[in-house]
């Protein structure tokens, strides 16, 4: 089955720093992927969609240089949090087009989430 | 406005008995396509079901069931013989034909299961 990973699961950093999280496809090929942000308790919110060879489409109100977005190979796209503070504390996660649906039968197969803490 | 709404923030069941988790939503679409996700405490969404607006007959998955009426815009989620591991929180969705990219997620409803 298709599978989406994340790395890494669990970061903590310090305030003004930058981080990195990997999204990748590992059995398949994604020319669109997804990136979500889900506070506690709460359902996700779609930052950007993130499509291979070229810029994302971020959400209305989401910044773009903090949250960059690059989608360079078939199967990877990485989320960078630059200058990151404590209110980026959040879980993130990605998703990824599943081959083989499109329109509304499309459907995202999800990586774990990768939960950010900035001290 | 393209909406899910799921009415049931959290649910207690007993260990072998079904439930069934509510979704309404609204659309102007005339296609779409409604969607089931788990995500149990470790994070990860996972993909229950699929309903498409013009199948005829409700989506199954093994326990899952997809029980869609078009008339009442309502797609709720039967599980049947429920088992522990099926603690989680459970995400109705919605891709409507005019933003299909996009998937719109309910609120969810957290199933917990008694032993």
């Amino acid at each position: 089955g298709a599978v989406v990973s994340q790395h890494p699961s669990w970061v903590i950093c310090k305030s003004g720093t930058s981080v990195k999280i990997e999204c990748r496809s590992l059995d398949f090929q994604a020319t669109t992927m997804f990136w979500y942000r889900q506070f506690p308790k709460q359902s996700l919110m779609l930052m950007a969609t993130s499509n291979e060879g070229s810029k994302a489409t971020y959400e209305q109100g989401v910044e773009k240089d903090k949250f960059l977005i690059n989608h360079a190979s078939l199967t990877l796209s990485t989320l960078t949090v630059t200058s990151a503070h404590p209110e980026d504390s959040s879980f993130y996660i990605c998703s990824a087009r599943l081959p083989g649906t499109s329109g509304v039968a499309e459907t995202q197969y999800f990586g774990p989430g990768t939960r950010l803490l900035v001290l | 406005a393209q909406k899910i709404t799921q009415t049931q923030p959290g649910m207690f069941v007993q260990e072998k008995e079904a439930v069934t988790l509510d979704c309404t939503y609204d659309t102007s679409d005339q296609s779409y396509g409604l969607f089931w996700y788990k995500q149990p405490s470790s994070g990860e969404m996972i993909f229950l079901i699929y309903q498409g607006s013009y199948d005829e007959q409700n989506a199954t998955e093994g326990r899952y069931s997809l029980n869609f009426q078009k008339a009442r815009k309502s797609a709720n989620l039967v599980i049947s013989a429920s088992q522990l591991g099926d603690s989680a929180m459970y995400f109705c969705a919605m891709t409507p034909y005019s933003s299909a990219s996009k998937i719109i997620f309910g609120s969810g409803t957290r199933l917990s299961i008694r032993p």
